[in-house]
């Protein structure tokens, strides 16, 4: 089984500030992670992904994760938010037999 | 295509009627996934296709939904007898493959309202 729990539904920063949206998952084999991302009336678009190698994978936008298989966390980060990255964000796992489990998702506000 | 082509884009159906939805995934893709985006939450897996295998069915909600697949392309989701609860955006994805888990590219969506 997988699953996929991301703490906070809507997150708020000031601009410039430092974003950290939070992902802890469940996996029954080593998983493939994903952050996705998703502006208002868009569809999703891939922020990054980790499969196997560097635990710290780094994305579009800035954004980079890090893999914590102690911590079975994937947590999202960004030095300094700019206005743009307000967006929902979604993170998800899979055991690369099944279709992606994505979690609830993380809505991001960003103040000026 | 270049992208994942969703149709409608939006539909508004009355209670208990039939809809059918489309996805065409990027060519070539063998895998293809259909989501459901309800206000206020996440992304619940429904029907996953992948190559000529079986699909997976075990996030479908009800046996009012069902999906088909022709020819390892265009996948269609029909929805019967449609409940006001069914209203919500429906995401078709696409990947090349699914066991070396390379991108999913998503849909722009079908926005679906009962009423």
């Amino acid at each position: 089984a997988q699953s996929v729990t991301q703490l906070g539904s809507h997150v708020s920063v000031s601009e410039g500030a430092l974003v950290l949206l939070r992902c802890n998952y469940s996996s029954s084999v080593p998983p493939y992670l994903f952050w996705y991302v998703q502006y208002p009336n868009q569809g999703l678009q891939l922020l990054l992904k980790y499969t196997t190698g560097a635990t710290l994978v780094k994305g579009i936008n800035g954004f980079e994760a890090e893999f914590k298989k102690s911590e079975t966390s994937f947590h999202l980060t960004k030095p300094s938010a700019h206005m743009s990255d307000a967006a929902e964000y979604f993170c998800a796992v899979s055991d690369r037999k099944r279709a992606l489990t994505f979690g609830s998702g993380t809505r991001l506000q960003v103040q000026p | 295509g270049a992208g994942v082509s969703q149709s409608p884009s939006n539909k508004v159906t009355e209670k208990g009627k039939d809809v059918e939805l489309r996805c065409d995934p990027i060519s070539g893709h063998t895998a293809l996934y259909w989501y459901r985006q309800s206000l206020g939450q996440g992304l619940e897996f429904l029907i996953y296709f992948q190559g000529n295998s079986a699909p997976d069915k075990s996030g479908l909600p009800s046996d009012r939904f069902s999906a088909e697949r022709t020819g390892g392309s265009v996948s269609t989701l029909t929805i019967q007898r449609t409940q006001q609860e069914d209203s919500a955006v429906y995401l078709c994805a696409s990947s090349l493959d699914p066991g070396s888990y390379t991108e999913a590219f998503f849909g722009q969506g079908t926005r679906l309202t009962v009423v």
